[in-house]
C-alpha cells in the first residue's frame, strides 16, 4: 500500500458527460501528479500540483482540469467525455517538487466511456 | 526532449534464472532514472532510482540496476527471478525541471 488513495475505483459513464476523480496523497506529501494510462498511449503525464499551485503541465486536454485543495487532496475533472478518454487514471504523490524524489502511485481509477 | 526506450515488450525467464529488463534513455543534462513495477489491477510501485553516485543501485525485492552513462542505459536486474516477479516493468527518466517520462513498459513472465 503506497499511502495514496483514489476514488472511485471504477467509473462508467456516457459520452458527453463530466466526471471527477479524487486523490489523497501520502501524509506529508506536497506534490500531486496525474497520469493517464491507455493501451495505445502508454503512461502519459497530465499535470502536477505542488502545495496548491500548478507546477507542470503535460499532455492534458483542454477538456480536462485539475486542482489541489488546501488539505492537499486533488481532483481531476474530465468533461465532454469521448470514447477515447477511456483509460486508467493514476494519481501519484511525492514529498516535494524536487526532481530526485520518487513518486508513489495510487491504485488508479478505471474510467470507461460508453 | 527526453525519451525512454524499453526495447523488449516481453521477457520470459525460468524461475531461479537471472532476469534483465533493458532500458535506454535520452535526456539533456544529468538524468534522474527510476524503475517502477505494476502488478495486475494495481498502481505502479517504486523499485529503485539513480540520482548520482555509485552506478549500481540496489532496490526493493532484490532488484538492482546499473547506470551506464556512455551507453545511456539503466538496465534492471535480478540475480534469481521468482514467479511472483511476473509483472509489467516501467523505466522512467527525468531531467531537472522536466516531467517524468516513462518507457512503454516490459512485461516479465517468470515460469516455474
Amino acid at each position: 500500500d503506497s499511502g495514496v488513495t483514489q476514488t472511485p475505483k471504477h467509473l462508467i459513464t456516457a459520452t458527453g458527460q463530466r466526471v471527477t476523480l479524487r486523490c489523497s496523497p501520502r501524509s506529508g506529501d506536497l506534490s500531486v501528479y496525474w497520469y493517464q494510462q491507455s493501451l495505445d498511449q502508454g503512461l502519459q503525464f497530465l499535470i502536477q500540483y505542488y502545495n496548491g499551485e500548478e507546477r507542470a503541465k503535460g499532455n492534458i486536454l483542454e477538456r480536462f482540469s485539475a486542482q489541489q485543495f488546501p488539505d492537499l487532496h486533488s481532483e481531476l475533472n474530465l468533461s465532454s467525455l469521448e470514447l477515447g478518454d477511456s483509460a486508467l487514471y493514476f494519481c501519484a504523490s511525492s514529498a516535494s517538487g524536487t526532481d530526485s524524489y520518487e513518486q508513489y502511485f495510487g491504485p488508479g481509477t478505471r474510467l470507461t466511456v460508453t | 526532449a527526453q525519451s525512454v526506450a524499453q526495447p523488449e515488450d516481453q521477457v520470459n525467464v525460468a524461475e531461479g534464472n537471472p532476469l534483465t529488463v533493458k532500458c535506454t534513455y535520452s535526456v539533456s543534462g544529468n538524468p534522474y532514472l527510476f524503475w517502477y513495477v505494476q502488478y495486475p489491477n494495481r498502481g505502479l510501485q517504486f523499485l529503485l532510482k539513480y540520482i548520482t553516485g555509485d552506478n549500481l543501485v540496489k532496490g526493493s525485492y532484490g532488484f538492482e540496476a546499473e547506470f551506464n552513462k556512455s551507453q545511456t542505459s539503466f538496465h534492471l536486474k535480478k540475480p534469481s527471478a521468482l514467479v511472483s516477479d511476473s509483472a509489467l516493468y516501467f523505466c522512467a527518466v527525468k531531467a531537472a525541471g522536466n516531467k517524468l517520462t516513462f518507457g512503454g513498459g516490459t512485461r516479465v513472465l517468470v515460469k516455474p
